[in-house]
This record gives C-alpha cells, structure tokens and sequence, in this order.
C-alpha cells in the first residue's frame, strides 16, 4: 500500500520567517495531494491540495510544490505568523491511485514564535 | 453547501461498555465515508472506510465494528471498550476525488 514519510516532526520558526514541511510517498500512480492543518483539540481542516498535473499551487502565503519523478511534495508558509502554529499533516491518495482513501503522514507540530 | 455532524463530543465510558458514535453528513449523496482514531501523539489512523450503503472496509483489526445504514450515515461500534480505545475519533467524507472534510471529533475516555 501507499507509504508517506512526513518531516520534520517538530518545527520551530520565528514569526516572520519561512516554514517548509516536506513528504515523500512510495505510489506512483498516487495523484492527489492534499495538505491539512490541525489546531490544538479541533478537526483536521484542509488548507490547500495539488494534483499530479500541476507542479505548484500557491494561496497567499502557503504554497506547495511537487515533483512526481522523486516522489515527493512539500509545503512552504511565507511571513509566519502565530496563528500559523498547529500541527499540519500530508496525504496521498491511496495504493493504485485509488482516489478515495488517503495516506497522512505523521504529522509536524508547527510553533512560531512571536 | 455540505455539512458533516458528529455526536457526542465528548465521551466517558468504562471499560467492557459498549459504544456507539454517529456520523451523518447533509447535502451530498453517494458520499465516500471514513472514521480514523488520533490517539497519543498526532497520527490519523485509518479504521474503516465506506464507498457505499452496506460496504465497510477495514483497514485494522481490533475491537471495533463500522456501519452504514444509510447513505449518508455512518456509525462506529464496540461491544466491549477497552482502555486502548480511547482517542479522538473523527469521521470525514469525501467525495470524486476531492479531499476529506473532516467532523468536529468525538474525544472518548475509557476509565
């Protein structure tokens, strides 16, 4: 089945700073990739998701870039701000490019720091 | 617009009790369901998933059942809780290819 490795696990930047989480998945055939955030205590919340056939995706601050040859996609928050700190997880879609069931990673605890 | 409901919020339950979590989401048909576990630490574990009335798969093992009624309803099952069983639950949808959106969560305690 589909594999996503997520890093870094813990992230600490300065408000004002850059942030990039970066995850790799083992599917191939793998086309949707949706990122998540995750305040303490609440639901999940997507904030932004690219396809297969579209190598960055960019909405105000946040931005996300892929690269289908290694396998891997990443997301990059501009000018952090404190309410940029939750922890934010990666999927895929599932093994065979099932598109229906996603793969999270582990998850990264975002802190900015004011 | 789509709306997923969650209930309870919040559960305490002893150990060997039953239980029962709700799911159902409004203004879709034909909706792909899902209930993951989040227990200590921040992973989101897959338990089942439905792509249809009557059509449960299961991705682990263990002391739960899922359900589906009806199209839009979803319901997560113990007969017997176990400490191990406590977490934050959460049931999304989805629905083309599109991402999940997410329930509020149901936060249970097995004491």
């Amino acid at each position: 089945g589909e594999n996503v490795e997520q890093h870094p696990s813990t992230l600490s930047v300065q408000e004002g700073d850059s942030a990039v989480i970066k995850c790799t998945y083992s599917d191939s055939a793998s086309n949707y990739f949706p990122w998540y955030k995750q305040e303490l205590g609440k639901r999940p919340q997507l904030i932004i998701d690219i396809r297969s056939n579209v190598g960055e995706k960019k909405d105000q601050r946040i931005a996300v870039t892929l690269n289908k040859t290694a396998k891997h996609f990443s997301l990059h928050i501009t000018e952090t701000q404190p309410e940029d700190s939750a922890v934010y997880f990666c999927a895929a879609t599932g093994s065979g490019g099932s598109n229906y069931k996603l793969t999270f990673g582990k998850g990264t605890l975002l802190t900015v720091n004011p | 617009s789509q709306t997923i409901h969650q209930w309870p919020a919040t559960l305490v339950q002893p150990v060997g009790s039953p239980l029962s979590l709700e799911c159902t989401v409004e203004g879709t048909s034909n909706p792909n369901l899902y209930w993951y576990r989040q227990a200590a630490g921040r992973g989101l574990q897959l338990l089942f998933y439905s792509v249809g009335i009557g059509q449960i798969s299961s991705e682990v093992p263990q002391n739960l059942s899922a359900s589906r009624p009806q199209d839009r309803q979803f319901i997560l099952s113990s007969k017997k809780l176990l400490l191990s069983d406590s977490g934050f639950y959460l049931c999304a949808w989805s629905q083309g290819g599109d991402g999940y959106t997410f329930g509020s969560g149901t936060r249970l305690t097995v004491v």
